[in-house]
């Protein structure tokens, strides 16, 4: 595609629901990572797969959050039982190799009320 | 791991002013740092980045440098202009092994 997708945009949902975020990264990028943005804060990592290595899931807070990807292609993040603050932007992006630029997605905006 | 550390939080300077951007980091294996800016709503995208093998690099108004024995690299933009007004973020890695590690963020002000 012409860009990292995500989906959804916006999503609401009350404390104690699973979530699942979805990435579809540029076609032919074997990197893909996960970052949680919020509110006026920084880029925080949360879990990088890069082709068929074991992903690095060093950055992710809690086992209520996992990830999983489909060889190169989509992945998905799924935070069980939200929290309030677990409300933030949750920004996919991706890389063609192991070096070099990274191209983000427009986000997820999840809230938990 | 990494540890990026990235000062001042804010910055508010006046057109045609530079700015200057200062990150330190821990590992000192990491070998890749790059700069990206991010525009209010908008998704963060690269703007320069710099390798462990030179000490500065150039591209136009923006030149990033870095100093391999006391873990620091900065971003200095000079002749600023309104629509440099974003936040900026540094990063380390060692490339193809590590995560990128991103700082927290520099919110850049330019006044008119």
């Amino acid at each position: 595609g012409a860009g990292v997708s995500q989906s959804p945009s916006n999503k609401v949902t009350e404390k104690g629901k699973d979530v699942e975020l979805r990435c579809d990264p540029i076609s032919g990028h074997t990197a893909l990572y996960w970052y949680r943005q919020r509110l006026g804060q920084g880029l925080e990592f949360l879990i990088y797969f890069q082709g068929n290595s074991a992903p690095d899931k060093s950055g992710l807070p809690s086992d209520r959050f996992s990830a999983e990807r489909t060889g190169e292609s989509v992945s998905t993040l799924t935070i069980q039982r939200t929290q309030q603050e677990d409300s933030a932007v949750y920004l996919c992006a991706s890389r063609a190799g192991s070096t070099g630029e990274l191209f983000f997605g427009e986000g997820s905006r999840l809230t938990v009320l | 791991g990494e540890n990026v550390e990235q000062h001042p939080s804010t910055l508010s300077v006046q057109e045609g002013d530079s700015a200057v951007i200062k990150c330190t980091y821990s590992d000192s294996a990491s070998n890749y740092f790059p700069w990206y800016k991010q525009e209010l709503g908008k998704r963060p995208q690269l703007i320069i980045d710099i390798r462990s093998n030179v000490g500065e690099k150039k591209d136009q108004r923006i030149a990033v440098t870095l100093n391999k024995t006391a873990k620091h690299f900065s971003l200095h933009i000079t002749e600023t202009q309104p629509e440099d007004s974003a936040v900026y973020f540094c990063a380390a890695s060692i490339q193809g092994n590590t995560p990128l590690v991103f700082g927290k963020g520099t919110r850049l002000s330019v006044i008119a």
